[in-house]
């Protein structure tokens, strides 16, 4: 079963829109990522959150927490067609090895 | 330095042959792990290692075995193919973290994999 699941399952957006995806997951965390994966190759790490952090920005990307929701958001700022992937949240927690991957979310940016 | 390397990147079998996917990293990384990724499913572990000579199951480990002999290299066996193992397989590494906090985990390019 996945700890994570991503909303929406899938958004297109025009270029130099911002691009919003969020994640909801189900047991307590020690940290929560998110990945990028283009089309045909491996994930890519982008962003990890601690439980005991709100907000956190890389660039054009801001990733918000909020532990007593469960959820978390991934936003990209003026995207770009580059940006066209698919996006995954991950969950680990406290002492454990694994990580959990949620569904998904594809993004299609329109130049 | 390459990350995470995947040995091969394509493969066709037929019903009941046998294969070993290999993953190797070269970042010194103590836990690895094996997952398969399926249309809409995203990702499910199949075994995971957090260390040289230790293995263990994870959420589809039924119909696959793994061997980590040495620390760089990730071994995922199919003893006997079955077409509902058709997949991309993806393996990974991370170090432990520090402390209690995880590490993010590196990633191969995958191998893909189609059982006829």
């Amino acid at each position: 079963s996945q700890q994570g699941e991503e909303d929406p399952q899938a958004l297109s957006i025009q270029e130099g829109e911002n691009a919003t995806m969020n994640c909801s997951y189900k047991t307590s965390i020690n940290n929560l990522q998110w990945y990028r994966q283009n089309s045909g190759r491996g994930l890519v790490h982008l962003i990890l959150i601690r439980s005991n952090e709100r907000e956190k920005h890389s660039g054009r990307l801001r990733v918000t927490l909020d532990t007593s929701k469960k959820s978390s958001s991934l936003l990209i700022t003026a995207s770009r067609a580059a940006d066209t992937a698919s996006y995954f949240c991950a969950t680990g927690s406290t002492g454990g090895f694994k990580t959990i991957f949620g569904a998904g979310t594809r993004l299609f940016v329109k130049a | 330095n390459a990350g995470v390397t995947q040995t091969p990147k394509f493969r066709v079998l037929k019903t009941g042959q046998s294969m070993t996917l290999l993953c190797a990293q070269d970042m010194n990384h103590e836990y690895m792990y094996w997952y398969r990724q399926d249309p809409g499913m995203g990702l499910r572990l199949i075994h995971y290692s957090v260390g040289e000579g230790t293995t263990a199951k994870g959420e589809v480990p039924d119909g696959y075995n793994v061997s980590r002999l040495k620390k760089q290299n990730f071994l995922l066996g199919l003893e006997s193919a079955a077409p509902s193992q058709t997949s991309v397989y993806f393996c990974a590494s991370r170090t432990p973290g520090t402390g209690t906090w995880n590490q993010p985990q590196h990633f191969g390019d995958g191998t893909r994999l189609s059982i006829l």
